[in-house]
């Protein structure tokens, strides 16, 4: 049964690089789009971005300019760097599997437990 | 972006009862090609990340108890749960799948 497990610092100072990771087991990276998406504290969710698992990658306009998302397929896991963090990017952030690409895509199937995010000095 | 909005943002429902939660989209997020809505609904316990419930708007998840339908009216989503459970209170989510960014609803909390 795949699993997913995202890792990373619990606090990062304003200004700095957030990095997080996303360990994927009992499964395989490959033939799959995988997504971070994270969950304010005010419990709204907010999709990040994508990659494939040939590392094409897809970003949501609002966070473009200060995110970075790229696979590891020989580590089997998924990294999210997101630059210039403020307390607005304090939030759960999680990694998540795609079910079915293209017009078959249906939905984020499996999903890692999170990890929570503090951005603060 | 497409604005996911759902109704009502919490509701108390007894044990046994219907619980009906609504999210609306601001555009089309069905495909005429494929008549697909790229509509997902997922729940999240408190502490849990979101599972899926049922996505193209009225399919559901392996494994998802039958008491969870939805339905598809125009632009208008609806989720029932046909007779709440314990297990059931949790904190409900739309998510459209149709066009990038992907957004979700901002959430309808159930509660007994």
């Amino acid at each position: 049964q795949v699993q997913l497990q995202e890792s990373g610092p619990g606090l990062v100072t304003p200004s700095e690089t957030l990095s997080l990771t996303c360990l994927v087991s009992g499964g395989s990276l490959m033939n799959y789009y995988w997504s971070w998406i994270r969950q304010s504290p005010g419990k709204e969710l907010e999709w990040i971005g994508y990659v494939s698992d040939t590392g094409a990658t897809h970003y949501n306009p609002s966070l473009q300019s200060r995110v970075n998302i790229f696979i590891d397929a020989f580590k089997n896991e998924l990294s999210l760097q997101m630059s210039s963090v403020t307390a607005a990017d304090t939030a759960v952030y999680y990694c998540a599997r795609h079910a079915g690409t293209g017009l078959d895509r249906r939905a984020f199937d499996i999903w890692g437990q999170g990890t929570k995010v503090t951005v603060s000095s | 972006d497409i604005v996911m909005t759902q109704s009502p943002d919490s509701l108390a429902v007894s044990l046994g009862e219907r619980a009906t939660i609504n999210c609306k989209s601001s555009r089309t997020i069905s495909y005429s090609s494929n008549n697909k809505d790229y509509l997902t609904w997922f729940q999240q316990r408190p502490g849990q990340p979101p599972k899926v419930l049922i996505y193209w708007a009225s399919t559901r998840e392996s494994g998802v108890p039958d008491r969870f339908s939805g339905s598809v009216s125009g632009m208008n989503y609806t989720l029932t749960i046909s007779s709440l459970q314990a297990e059931d209170v949790a904190v409900y989510y739309c998510q459209q799948f149709y066009n990038t960014p992907w957004t979700f609803g901002q959430g309808t909390r159930v509660e007994v």
